[in-house]
């Protein structure tokens, strides 16, 4: 059962662009997390977010959750080669017991 | 500690077999997860585990499937008479269980099973 829905699933830019990544979904989440995974490696913990509204800055990444702790989104600015990868949001449920990943989204950032 | 460690990191096995993935998390994490992920999808949830007891299971992990975690510190993952729909990333991620607002997984580099 995928909770999180991603958009867009695949995303393609040059250099230098910016990009906005979204997660969305009905449930409400205790906590939300951002994770870039690389081919054939493990997803590597960006962010996490814990109070609605919340907005958190990591260099060019700028990650927001959403007031009702529904949604996120993830804006990367000035987007370079080292941030191509499958981004994927997980939410914590209210009994902390789970995490439901996102469908992810792809980015390759071309040079 | 230098984070969570899986072992192998790949298996190639026939239709039939059985395969036994290892999970070695962080060491002062109470929490172990299992997770299935197949290409250009996000992981699916199969089951964690607080300390040695497996506290829940998805409808995914069919009979088929076996996790332990006997002592509380490392698991293992057994898939028995593996088919081909089995292929996939097999990863697994530990947590301190902490306040359930803050806690965070931290992910191995996961094991890549290809049935044949």
């Amino acid at each position: 059962t995928q909770l999180l829905e991603q958009s867009p699933q695949f995303l393609s830019i040059q250099e230098g662009e910016n990009l906005t990544v979204y997660c969305n979904s009905s449930s409400v989440f205790s906590s939300l997390q951002w994770y870039r995974q690389e081919p054939g490696e493990g997803p590597v913990l960006l962010v996490t977010v814990v109070t609605g509204g919340e907005v958190k800055k990591l260099k060019r990444l700028t990650f927001q959750f959403g007031d009702a702790r529904k949604d996120s989104s993830l804006h990367i600015t000035a987007a370079q080669p080292g941030d191509t990868g499958l981004y994927l949001c997980a939410g914590a449920t209210n009994t902390g017991n789970q995490f439901y990943f996102g469908t992810g989204t792809s980015l390759t950032v071309i040079p | 500690d230098t984070g969570v460690s899986q072992n192998p990191r790949h298996k190639i096995t026939k239709r039939g077999q059985n395969v036994t993935f290892r999970c070695d998390p962080i060491s002062e994490h109470n929490r172990l997860y299992w997770y299935r992920q197949t290409l250009g999808q996000g992981p699916e949830f199969l089951t964690y585990f607080q300390n040695e007891a497996q506290l829940e299971k998805s409808r995914l992990l069919s009979d088929r499937f076996s996790a332990e975690r006997p002592k509380g510190s490392f698991s293992t993952l057994e898939i028995q008479r593996t088919e081909q729909g089995d292929s996939a990333m097999y990863l697994c991620a530990s947590s301190l269980g902490a306040l359930e607002s803050t806690d965070t997984q931290y992910f191995g580099p996961g094991t890549r099973l290809t049935v044949l």
